[in-house]
């Protein structure tokens, strides 16, 4: 059974940052993109970006290019996602998401992890 | 950056009945759209995928349809279950953008 499971998400101040993880079981973790995407409270999805299995193809949403960064560690089956100089508006469930073989829509995603930006 | 736009936010409908969500592509997208459900509390789960393939588990009573910039999700014999907010996403291009959802409520 697939499962992603997402952690790492809590309460950070403005300009701060924060790094989130997710782990990936009952799939090869290696062979699959891998992207994050984000809900703000009664809001829709956002996507964020994507990491190629081996890393060498990261794809961004531009907006948040510059202050997030997608990586991987198939040793350890694990997505990152690090935040950086984050805003109010970064408020969001984080969900991990696995594309479908070679197509960027999403077969799975995790339960998500809860981002909350307050002083 | 292309943008979906589902322009029902609600629809109401009732159990038995058909109903269709729509989303329009601000650019052609060919048939790179996937349609998603998300119930409250819930991750969003991917119903269809290459706008009328049905992802497997999916119950036949839903459909997808469209290319081009046209799309509709349809769901015949309308279930209690259903009752939930639907997405649609196109992936033809980066960035990878999803509809702002249209939420399926009882009448």
């Amino acid at each position: 059974e697939v499962k992603l499971l997402e952690s790492g998400g809590g309460l950070v101040q403005p300009g701060g940052s924060l790094k989130l993880s997710c782990a990936a079981s009952g799939f090869d973790f290696s062979r699959y993109w891998m992207s994050w995407v984000r809900q703000a409270p009664g809001k829709g999805l956002e996507w964020i970006g994507e990491i190629n299995p081996d890393s060498s193809t990261i794809n961004y949403t531009p907006s948040l290019k510059d202050k997030f960064i997608i990586s991987r560690d198939n040793a350890k089956n694990t997505l990152y996602l690090q935040m950086s100089k984050v805003r109010s508006e970064d408020t969001a469930l984080y969900y991990c998401a696995r594309a479908y073989y070679g197509l960027a829509w999403f077969a799975y995603w995790g339960q998500g992890t809860l981002v909350t930006v307050s002083a | 950056d292309i943008v979906m736009t589902q322009s029902q936010k609600f629809m109401s409908t009732s159990v038995g009945d058909r109903v269709s969500v729509t989303c329009k592509a601000s650019q052609n997208v060919g048939t790179n759209v996937a349609w998603y459900q998300q119930k409250p509390g819930q991750s969003p789960k991917a119903l269809i995928y290459s706008a009328s393939y049905r992802y497997s588990g999916v119950p036949d009573r839903f459909t997808g349809s469209g290319s081009g910039t046209d799309f509709t999700l349809t769901i015949s014999n309308v279930q209690s279950e259903d009752l939930a907010e639907y997405f649609c996403q196109q992936y033809n291009s980066y960035p990878l953008t999803f509809g702002a959802g249209t939420k399926l409520e009882l009448k």
